[in-house]
C-alpha cells in the first residue's frame, strides 16, 4: 500500500495568514493526488484533484501543487470558515489511501 | 446535481453482516466508479472498495475476504456487505462517487451523509 504522510498534524494561524499543509507519498503517484476538508459531523468535501486543479465552486484562495511524492495545499488567506481537518488522498493505485489529516484552527 | 443518500443498520453484534445501501439521484451510473469509505478515530479514513458502471470491483486487500460491493441499476443504488464484523469495524461508513477526468480517476467528489455503525455484544 502507498502510505500518505501529512504535516503538520495540526496548526493554528490568524485570519488572513497564508497556510501550507504538506503531503508525502511513500512512492511516486504522479499527480494522482486529491485534497479534502472535513468539518465535524460532515462528510469530507472535495477541494482539489490532479494535485493542482480546483474543483468547481471551491474558493480561489485554495491551491495545490506538487507531483511524484511531494505535494502541498495552500490557503492564501485563512478565513474563519476554513477551520476544518484537511486530508490528502492518492488514487494512483488501489487500495486508495488517505493521509492522517491536518487540523487547522484560528488563533 | 448528483446526490447520494445512504442507509443501513447502525448497531450490529460481532459475527453479523454489515449491510449498507446508497441511492444515487440526479445523474447516471455510467461512466463513473462508486466507492465505500469508512472513518474511525483509530484508522482515520479507510478506503473499502469501489465498483464501476460495468460492475467491475476493486477491494482493499485488508478487507477483501469479507467485502462485497454490488450495484442495482434498476433502483439506482449500490450496496456494501461486510461479513463477520468485529468491534474493529465500528466506524462511520460513507458512500461516494469517484471523480473522473477523461480516463483518469481522482478523488471522491460526491459523498453520502455517512452512517455510524457500532459493533457491540
Amino acid at each position: 500500500d502507498i502510505q500518505m504522510t501529512q504535516s503538520p498534524s495540526s496548526l493554528s494561524a490568524y485570519v488572513g495568514d497564508r497556510v501550507t499543509i504538506t503531503c508525502r507519498a511513500s512512492q511516486s503517484i504522479a499527480n494522482f493526488l486529491s485534497w479534502y476538508l472535513q468539518k465535524p459531523g460532515n462528510a469530507p468535501k472535495f477541494l482539489i484533484y490532479a494535485a493542482s486543479s480546483l474543483q468547481t465552486g471551491v474558493p480561489s484562495r485554495f491551491s495545490g501543487s506538487g507531483s511524484g511524492t511531494n505535494f502541498s495545499l495552500t490557503i492564501s488567506s485563512l478565513q474563519p470558515e476554513d477551520v476544518a481537518t484537511y486530508y490528502c488522498q492518492q488514487s494512483s493505485t488501489t487500495p486508495r489511501t488517505f493521509g492522517q489529516g491536518t487540523k487547522v484552527e484560528i488563533k | 446535481q448528483v446526490q447520494l443518500q445512504q442507509w443501513g443498520a447502525g448497531l450490529l453484534k460481532p459475527s453479523e453482516t454489515l449491510s449498507l445501501t446508497c441511492a444515487m439521484s440526479g445523474g447516471s451510473f455510467s461512466p463513473f466508479f462508486w466507492s465505500w469509505i469508512r472513518q474511525s478515530p483509530e484508522r482515520g479514513l479507510e478506503w473499502i472498495g469501489e465498483i464501476n458502471h460495468g460492475e467491475s470491483t476493486n477491494y482493499n486487500p485488508s478487507l477483501k475476504s469479507r467485502v462485497t460491493i454490488s450495484l442495482d441499476r434498476s433502483k439506482s443504488q449500490f450496496s456494501l456487505d461486510l461479513t463477520s464484523v468485529t468491534a474493529a469495524d465500528t466506524a462511520i461508513y460513507y458512500c461516494a462517487r469517484v471523480f473522473r477526468k477523461g480516463y483518469s480517476l481522482y478523488g471522491m467528489d460526491v459523498w453520502g451523509q455517512g452512517t455510524m455503525v457500532t459493533v457491540s455484544s
